[in-house]
């Protein structure tokens, strides 16, 4: 079955630690992104990725990092410089730029910072 | 820029009842307009969509009509059941890899 996968589900954090969120999709979409959810605030975006080798900072970009070395994978480094990093992360994917493409997104991953 | 206006709810039905959540937007140009689903502790599915003016998007009992005049798209069940019980996305993408906006989501909750 084609998907969006991230891991871990539930990951916690001690303050002052790097962690790394994975996602991998096998759905051969161009465009990957990230989001960031919280209560009451809907969704906000993080980074996205039109192509391998590239990405673009979204509205939300300080205090995380991103790669996109392979067409599948797209990890998400949340940094010791995020203040308040404690979400739920989304992941998601789409066939590229056109109007009509819809994103598709993983499970999400719970980040709680301890 | 481009905007997503909805009700946050929650929005709280007895099984069988009506529903509707009201979706408005403000985009430049000719939108993509979107309603996605979240279940508990998931990612969101895409529930329906419409890209043009006029056009309903349809899925499990779900309905919505693309209405440019009124810059609306929202959503309606004839019949909720409690497995409906979701969070529900309003969103559009008026092209390009940074124009998706959600809107804020709206909390259903049916009762038996």
């Amino acid at each position: 079955d084609g998907g969006i996968t991230q891991s871990p589900k539930y990951l916690f954090r001690k303050e002052g630690q790097n962690v790394t969120l994975s996602c991998e999709q096998n759905l051969n979409h161009d465009a990957m992104y990230w989001y960031r959810q919280d209560p009451g605030q809907g969704l906000r975006l993080i980074y996205y990725s039109q192509i391998v080798n590239d990405f673009q900072k979204g509205d939300i970009a300080e205090g995380y990092s991103v790669s996109r070395e392979k067409k599948e994978s797209f990890p998400l480094t949340v940094t010791s410089a995020q203040k308040n990093p404690t979400a739920f992360y989304l992941c998601a994917s789409s066939m590229g730029q056109g109007l009509r493409n819809e994103q598709f997104f993983g499970p999400g991953t719970r980040l709680t910072v301890l | 820029g481009d905007s997503v206006t909805q009700m946050e709810g929650p929005v709280t039905l007895s099984e069988e009842a009506f529903l509707t959540i009201n979706c408005t937007y403000t985009a430049t140009g000719y939108p993509s307009l979107f309603w996605y689903v979240q279940y508990p502790g998931e990612g969101l599915q895409l529930l329906l969509k419409a890209t043009k003016a006029d056009d309903k998007g349809s899925n499990k009992g779900f309905e919505a009509t693309y209405r440019k005049e009124t810059t609306s798209f929202h959503l309606e069940k004839g019949s909720v059941q409690v497995s409906d019980s979701a969070v529900y996305f309003c969103a559009l993408n008026s092209g390009g890899y940074q124009k998706v906006t959600f809107g804020i989501g709206t909390k259903l909750q049916v009762i038996p």
